[in-house]
């Protein structure tokens, strides 16, 4: 079956653009989480979503980064005003609510 | 949140076992242990996870010691598709906050 979807799989901005990511998370699948991976380093998380409602933001790096799943299925990862810091492959992953978390392929942002 | 210590890299030859450490000395009573590996430009992929007894699936073999403070991850026979980063995670589904915390993982080189 269709695993997690996430587009754009890479993105270039200029210091000072906004970025828009998003996800597909698996059919049915209650839970979506959004993760940042540094180069060299594990994922690290950001944000997590129970259905629509968000319920953990307490990764997100700062106010500039704004995450929403308005219909508790395709969520989008906003980043306001991109900084060089913020280049990092972005992940999402979604689960049914139990254990597993099953993980996108990222989007490799790269911010000039 | 739990924390847990791997080896940076190890190295094994193909077609051998392969045993891969893992150390979460402050584990709780709820927090399942779960391994991911991420192949390079890839998302994490799930291998095994459990609780306290020993797990096996086709892609692996979980050994979870009894005091549960330290698990071991077993690749019975290793192939050059195995190379990968091998990630413990603790996550506690009674916390309700199912976010992973990952570690710098392992490296592992199958060699030829």
């Amino acid at each position: 079956g269709a695993g997690v979807s996430q587009s754009p799989r890479y993105k270039v901005a200029k210091r000072g653009q906004d970025v828009a990511l998003r996800c597909d998370p698996i059919s049915g699948h209650v839970s979506l989480f959004w993760y940042q991976q540094a180069l060299g380093q594990g994922p690290e998380f950001l944000t997590y979503f129970q259905n629509e409602a968000q319920l953990d933001k307490s990764g997100l790096p700062s106010d500039r980064f704004f995450a929403e799943r308005p219909e508790g299925s395709v969520s989008t990862l906003k980043i306001q005003r991109t900084q060089q810091e913020d280049s990092a492959v972005y992940l999402c992953a979604s689960s049914t609510g139990e254990e597993t978390q099953y993980f996108g392929p990222g989007t490799r942002l790269l911010v000039l | 949140d739990a924390k847990t210590t791997q080896p940076n890299s190890m190295e094994s030859n193909e077609e051998e076992p392969v045993h891969l450490p893992c150390n979460h000395s402050t584990i709780s009573g709820t927090d399942y242990i779960h391994w991911y590996r991420q192949l390079p430009s890839q998302g994490p992929e799930y291998v095994i996870h459990g609780l306290t007894s020993n797990v096996n699936n086709r892609m692996a073999s979980l050994a979870i010691a009894e005091d549960r403070k330290s698990s071991t991850l077993i690749l019975h026979r290793a192939t050059l598709r195995d190379a990968a980063v091998y990630y413990c995670i603790l996550s506690d589904p009674t916390s309700g906050t199912y976010k992973y915390i990952f570690g710098t993982g392992t490296r592992l080189k199958v060699l030829a």
